[in-house]
């Protein structure tokens, strides 16, 4: 049974960097064509992908957020990280991260709520 | 980046009633890697429909995916209480990837 969790700050203040982490369970980073991304949704707006990560390191971001995001994987652990810089409150938003078949996000996690505010 | 529009906004339906959703893609979505996804208030988002037109494990088949290229169809066959929500499309075909901005199924 795939189940994934995210945690971190709750509030975080503008120009902070945000760290995000996804533990999961029922599967295996080190497992072939296996990923894990992250996706994130503003209150009462759509889906936004923001980035993955796979068994071999490869990755991709979001362009639009690009210079903003680092993701790493800690296999060992089953997590996967999320950092991003320079927190605005438009960053405000349900962040969740998502078992990858291929690209396909299959499995959720619950999600985590991030205000951006002082 | 390939640009997913759903349309209608909103449907306004009774239970037992037909619904059709529709999703337009700016650039022909590759192998048809075209999904669908429920959202109720408060929850994350619940897989529906997969490669255009393949029911996830678990989705009752009064779901279903029609479509190709550029033109996607969620299809409900009759709603049941439980179907009022929020629907997205999303494309896993190329990067980055992308959703929809949801349609609204909604009790009439």
């Amino acid at each position: 049974q795939i189940t994934l969790k995210e945690s971190g700050p709750t509030l975080v203040k503008p120009t902070q960097t945000l760290t995000l982490t996804c533990t999961f369970s029922g599967f295996s980073l080190s497992s072939y064509a296996v990923g894990v991304g992250w996706i994130r949704q503003p209150p009462g707006k759509a889906l936004e992908w923001l980035a993955l990560i796979y068994w071999n390191d490869d990755n991709h971001f979001n362009p639009s957020l690009s210079s903003r995001l680092t993701i790493t994987k800690d296999t060992p652990r089953n997590q996967v990280v999320l950092t991003m810089t320079n927190m605005d409150p438009m960053d405000t938003a349900t962040y969740y991260c998502t078992h990858l078949g291929g690209w396909l996000s299959d499995y959720w996690g619950q999600g985590t709520p991030v205000t951006v505010s002082s | 980046e390939i640009v997913l529009t759903q349309s209608p906004g909103t449907l306004s339906l009774s239970p037992g009633q037909r619904a059709t959703l529709s999703c337009r893609a700016s650039q022909s979505v590759g192998n048809n890697y075209l999904s669908w996804y429920q959202q109720k208030p408060g929850q994350a988002p619940r897989l529906l429909v997969y490669n255009a037109y393949n029911r996830a494990t678990g989705i009752p088949d009064r779901f279903s995916g029609s479509g190709s290229g550029t033109d996607f169809t969620l299809t409900i066959s009759r709603l049941e209480p439980e179907d009022f929500a929020v629907y997205y499309c999303h494309q896993h075909a190329r990067s980055p990837l992308t959703f929809g901005q949801g349609t609204k199924v909604e009790i009439k």
